[in-house]
């Protein structure tokens, strides 16, 4: 079973500031197999990036995603205020998935 | 476009099954793509519980797999998920969702959620 750690558990930021959040697999995990979501309070997760790097519909391009092997990284350039929410990353290999325990990212 | 819904109970007593049902709308089911159900308790995570194909190829994750069954009701455009024995820690809210398989896997479209309390 592979276990996705995400890093930090919290991060605080202002708005118009960059984030980056990491997230980290504890063996290796195709490209193609790697994804991310935003969650906002009594909402559904949302996707944002597929394929590691490659923005899922309708996602703003100050959202981008990189990384190979066992560590991945999403990336907001500039923060807006609708950024702040909860970002997991998933993994789905070998017919099997799982997600990290997410980062919050919350307003400084 | 492609919705997702999910129903069924919303309480559930220790030791019984809980059982839902995602009916998807817009798309049809036996035309492909896999579907799954994750699950997030209050105030925690999300976790995978399994996913099906269309023709009801089913994965399940390792640490519930004693317990779950998911089927597909092709006629119906539905699928469904099943969960036996359950305890105060399958508490949580389900979700169910389309798992896309094009240039990447993902969920993709999900629903709403349904809050299922397991309680006496």
């Amino acid at each position: 079973e592979i276990v996705l750690t995400q890093s930090p558990g919290t991060l605080s930021l202002s708005p118009g500031e960059r984030a980056t959040l990491s997230c980290r697999a504890s063996q290796s995990v195709s490209s193609s197999y790697l994804a991310w979501y935003q969650q906002k309070p009594g909402q559904a997760p949302r996707l944002l990036i597929y394929g590691a790097s490659t923005r899922a519909t309708g996602i703003p391009d100050r959202f981008s995603g990189s990384g190979s092997g066992t560590d991945f990284t999403l990336t907001i350039s500039r923060l807006e205020p609708e950024d702040f929410a909860v970002y997991y990353c998933q993994q789905y290999g070998s017919s099997l998935s799982s997600f990290g325990q997410g980062t919050k990212l919350e307003i400084k | 476009q492609v919705q997702l819904q999910e129903s069924g109970p919303g309480l559930v007593k220790p030791s019984e099954t809980l059982s839902l049902t995602c009916t998807v709308s817009g798309y049809s089911i036996s035309s492909g793509y896999y579907w799954g159900w994750v699950r997030q308790p209050p105030g925690k995570g999300l976790e995978w519980i399994g996913s099906i194909y269309h023709s009801g190829s089913t994965y399940y994750n390792p640490s519930l797999k004693s317990r779950v069954t998911i089927s597909v009701d092709t006629s119906k455009n539905q699928f469904s998920l099943k969960l036996s024995s359950v305890t105060a820690a399958d508490t949580a809210v389900y979700y169910c969702a389309r798992l896309k398989q094009t240039s990447g896997v993902a969920f993709d479209i999900w629903g709403q959620g349904t809050m299922v309390t397991v309680s006496s």
